[in-house]
């Protein structure tokens, strides 16, 4: 499994653009990206998923440069209810199932 | 579908005593995975399971947790005997195999005291 490295935590504030990156220098090639999002008292919650370039769906996008080294996740105009800790993970898709192992995550805190 | 259904929600039990969670996996679901939280560890994969067949219980602290999976649509962790140290917030989540999309119960809390 890729090891993956975020920052501990980040604040920001209503309205603004969040991005938070995740390092994987050690990424394989049929490794895919997946973030995920954890309010308190919550289970995490599946947000965005992708292998290269960008994606985005309704909640946010994923930018992945060329090599693949690193990922972005960016929430564009936070609310309150955006603050959560966010979960990179690096796994490959397999029919053989996925062992989903979560690292520290970034808590992002969204003042007002 | 109601999503993964974790019980108890809440569960305080006293040292020595066995605890038993329970959850019932998205209909459909073929991998189950139980999770453990704290503050200090975070959120660590205990076992997972595809098909009802355990395929990694690396994560498994010690003899006294134990997980079972005796159909598509029931898993249960047992811890026996509880200690104090076992205190966390303990989560199932299931998926389709292969895919990393796994959506989460609400988590069980629980207290050893």
């Amino acid at each position: 499994l890729a090891k993956t490295t975020q920052p501990i935590s980040m604040d920001s504030y209503e309205g603004q653009e969040v991005n938070i990156t995740c390092s994987h220098n050690n990424i394989a090639t049929n490794d895919y990206i997946t973030w995920y999002q954890q309010f308190p008292s919550q289970g995490p919650r599946f947000i965005i998923q992708g292998y290269k370039t960008k994606v985005t769906n309704e909640v946010a996008s994923l930018f992945i440069p060329a090599d693949r080294k690193s990922s972005t996740l960016s929430l564009p105009r936070v609310s309150l209810s955006d603050t959560a800790v966010y979960y990179c993970l690096v796994g490959v898709l397999k029919a053989a199932g996925n062992k989903l192992t979560f690292g520290g995550g970034t808590r992002v805190l969204v003042k007002p | 579908d109601a999503g993964v259904i974790q019980s108890p929600r809440h569960e305080v039990t006293e040292m020595g005593q066995e605890v038993t969670l329970r959850c019932k996996p998205i209909s459909g679901h073929n991998s189950l995975f139980w999770y453990r939280q704290t503050m200090m560890r975070g959120l660590e994969l205990l076992i997972y399971f595809n098909n009802n067949v355990p395929i990694d219980d690396s994560g498994m602290p010690e003899d006294r947790f134990s997980a079972k999976m005796p159909n598509a649509s029931f898993s249960t962790l047992k811890i026996q005997p509880s200690e104090p140290r076992d205190s966390a917030v303990y989560f199932c989540a299931s998926s389709l195999v292969g895919d990393t999309e796994a959506f989460f119960g609400q988590g069980t809390r629980l207290t050893v005291v």
